[in-house]
């Protein structure tokens, strides 16, 4: 079935760039997104990229699309303490006979040491 | 801007009780989601909406059942609550079909005792 897997752990200097790995299954995914979770609150969509895409910037967020290997990665840039959160990698689903759905990872949480 | 709202942030039940967890969404749309989250777990799907009076079952349902009356609100219902049930329950929206952007509520703790 489908899976996104992510590594559990990160943990940054404040001022380093932090690179957030996640590989998938689905490769017919439409969009995969990047959620960003900080403690005690829902999720919060930081950004998507078209499976059509290699590249997408924003800002200090860069997301890369490898969809030979099914890997994507957001690469923070100039990482603050702020940024301390759990990061949820999503991939976009169709099945036949389904509305489909979006499966998530189980999530990167992202320690950010000052 | 898309905002979902969860009637609660905390919730403490006995075991036995029944719960219901609301959820609303103000942008009319089509899709919405139950999910509860544990540690170690992710998030887990419980049942989706994509209409009015129509459900669909996600990966966790037993234990549980949904409402969706109105377009705007959808209903977690706890029949009989267990301890095992206790964990976070997050609301999402999305606007017309399921794989596009997800939009969250922040979340209701719910400790069952």
């Amino acid at each position: 079935g489908e899976d996104v897997e992510q590594s559990l752990f990160l943990s940054v200097r404040e001022g380093d760039s932090s690179v957030i790995n996640c590989t998938y299954t689905d490769s017919s995914s439409t969009y995969l997104y990047w959620y960003k979770q900080e403690p005690g609150a829902g999720l919060q969509l930081l950004t998507y990229i078209f499976s059509n895409m290699d590249m997408k910037q924003d800002q200090r967020l860069t997301v890369l699309l490898n969809k030979k290997d099914k890997h994507l990665s957001l690469r923070i840039a100039d990482t603050q303490t702020g940024d301390s959160a759990i990061y949820f990698c999503a991939e976009s689903i169709r099945e036949e006979g389904s509305q489909g759905n979006l499966i998530f990872g189980k999530g990167t949480k992202l320690s950010v040491k000052p | 801007d898309v905002k979902v709202t969860q009637s609660s942030r905390y919730l403490v039940k006995r075991t036995g009780e029944k719960v219901f967890l609301e959820c609303v969404q103000d942008m009319d749309h089509e899709n919405m989601f139950w999910y509860r989250q544990d540690p170690g777990l992710g998030l887990r799907l419980i049942y989706f909406s994509y209409d009015v009076k129509m459900k669909e079952k996600g990966d966790i349902p037993e234990g549980y059942s949904v409402s969706r009356e109105k377009k705007e609100r959808f209903s977690l219902i706890l029949e009989s609550a267990s301890t095992n049930q206790t964990s976070m329950y997050l609301c999402a929206s999305s606007f017309r079909t399921a794989q596009e952007t997800q939009y969250f509520g922040p979340g209701t703790r719910l400790l069952v005792l």
